[in-house]
């Protein structure tokens, strides 16, 4: 068990670019999460998977995000024509099932210049 | 909507002191509750959840917290704290089906003079 990793731990991107985010789930855990959290502030819910299902997807998911889990396993997110704001760290969690413990990977730190 | 709140954004103890970090929350069903830690540079650890029964509720690392329903709180605590602590603790609370998306606090950083 290598816990959930995530590509790139930093990334540096201008206004107006697209960026990808790789995170790599614990092996065999069904369900992934994307959070966002920014300086200062506690993590906030983007959207989770079970298996290669989507099956949430909070208000601050703007159609500029997209999120794939395509086999059931890594999940990718990108972001569109990226702007300022969106500059925070990316958190990815992984769990067995539905109840179970939220392991979270270190995070991808966006800045948008 | 629920909401978590964590009134104090930074506490300063002694090592070997006691601590209780507040969590109150607002949610109109039965809560699954967390607590989390976030020392920099690593991830998120979970320390304690609550999803019924007992409402002392044993963590890792020494920690404990109770869920006092009519208070809508959930405060964090251990009786003697070390250098090792200081971090930043996150209350959640989970909602939706089976509580897996979780609704952050600001969060509390904990800071610990020697």
């Amino acid at each position: 068990d290598t816990g959930v990793s995530q590509n790139p731990r930093h990334k540096i991107t201008k206004r107006g670019q697209n960026v990808t985010f790789r995170c790599d789930p614990i092996s065999e855990h069904n369900r992934l999460y994307w959070y966002r959290q920014t300086l200062g502030q506690g993590p906030e819910f983007l959207t989770y998977f079970q298996n290669e299902a989507q099956l949430e997807k909070s208000r601050l998911l703007s159609d500029r995000f997209s999120a794939e889990r395509p086999k059931g396993s890594f999940s990718t997110l990108e972001i569109q024509r990226t702007e300022q704001g969106d500059s925070a760290m990316y958190l990815c969690a992984s769990s067995l099932n539905s109840r179970d413990t939220q392991y979270f990977g270190p995070g991808t730190r966006l800045t948008v210049l | 909507a629920q909401s978590v709140t964590q009134p104090d954004i930074h506490i300063t103890v002694s090592e070997g002191a006691s601590l209780e970090l507040r969590c109150n929350y607002s949610y109109g069903a039965t809560p699954y509750l967390f607590w989390y830690v976030q020392s920099p540079g690593q991830g998120l650890q979970l320390l304690l959840k609550y999803f019924s029964g007992d409402t002392l509720v044993q963590g890792i690392k020494g920690f404990e917290a109770e869920f006092k329903r009519s208070q809508s709180s959930f405060n964090l605590r251990k009786p003697s704290v070390h250098w090792s602590d200081a971090a930043e603790y996150f209350c959640a609370v989970g909602v939706g089906n089976a509580g897996n998306m979780l609704t952050f606090g600001g969060g509390t950083r904990l800071m610990v003079k020697p």
